[in-house]
């Protein structure tokens, strides 16, 4: 069974901070890898994605990577600023089309 | 474009009502997720569905709680004789095809009186 952990489970940062963040899975049989943004109350955000074969994903200021065999993924935000602030969702596709969640990292970026 | 479509936003029920909640796929998409996310948890993957086909319900409580994706018009999540443990929020998710990038929709937050 899939399991996703994300560490840290927050985090306060100041602004202009480069910061990554962590996530880990146990079954390193995945199909993809997805990134998401929530804010309080709202619903998620696709950040990006990352296909198994693929080593890292880009998309503006944020960077993901995955490393498949060690079952880990970063992902990383440039110069953050105070809109950055929301719980990031790291969630794996095991091959059965549905994602397995990890409970997310809420981010503070303080002006 | 129009993005993934949840209804209705909010619902408030009784203990013992049933509560409908209704979800609308990005234009295209033909695979349908529902998720719940319950008060400090993560969300957990309930069923996933194509047109007029269940084709994962791994997720799904055994009882009280089904899902359907009829040819035509949205895919409904129902909850029958709702208890307190039932509120929570539901995300619906769509994809073009399975192992696809899902979109998710606002979401439905069900609170059982």
């Amino acid at each position: 069974k899939q399991e996703v952990t994300q560490i840290p489970a927050a985090l306060s940062v100041p602004e202009g901070e480069n910061l990554v963040l962590n996530c880990s899975f146990t079954d390193s049989a995945i199909y993809n890898l997805q990134w998401f943004r929530q804010d309080p109350g709202k619903g998620l955000t696709s950040l990006l994605l990352i296909q198994s074969s693929q080593r890292e994903q880009t998309s503006g200021r944020l960077n993901a990577s995955l490393d498949k065999s060690s079952g880990r993924s970063t992902l990383y935000i440039a110069a953050s600023q105070p809109g950055d602030s929301a719980t990031y969702l790291c969630a794996v596709n095991s091959g059965y089309s549905t994602l397995t969640f990890g409970k997310g990292t809420m981010l503070l970026v303080s002006p | 474009n129009a993005g993934v479509m949840q209804n209705p936003r909010h619902l408030v029920r009784r203990r013992g009502q049933e509560a409908r909640l209704r979800c609308s796929p990005m234009k295209g998409h033909s695979h349908v997720y529902w998720y719940r996310q319950l008060p400090e948890e993560g969300l957990k993957f309930m069923v996933y569905l194509q047109k007029e086909n269940i084709i994962d319900e791994s997720g799904m409580p055994k009882e009280r709680f089904s899902a359907e994706f009829p040819k035509e018009g949205p895919s409904i999540l129902r909850i029958q004789q709702v208890v307190r443990g039932d509120s929570a929020a539901y995300f619906c998710a769509s994809s073009p095809e399975g192992y696809n990038e899902q979109f998710f929709g606002p979401g439905t937050r069900l609170t059982v009186l």
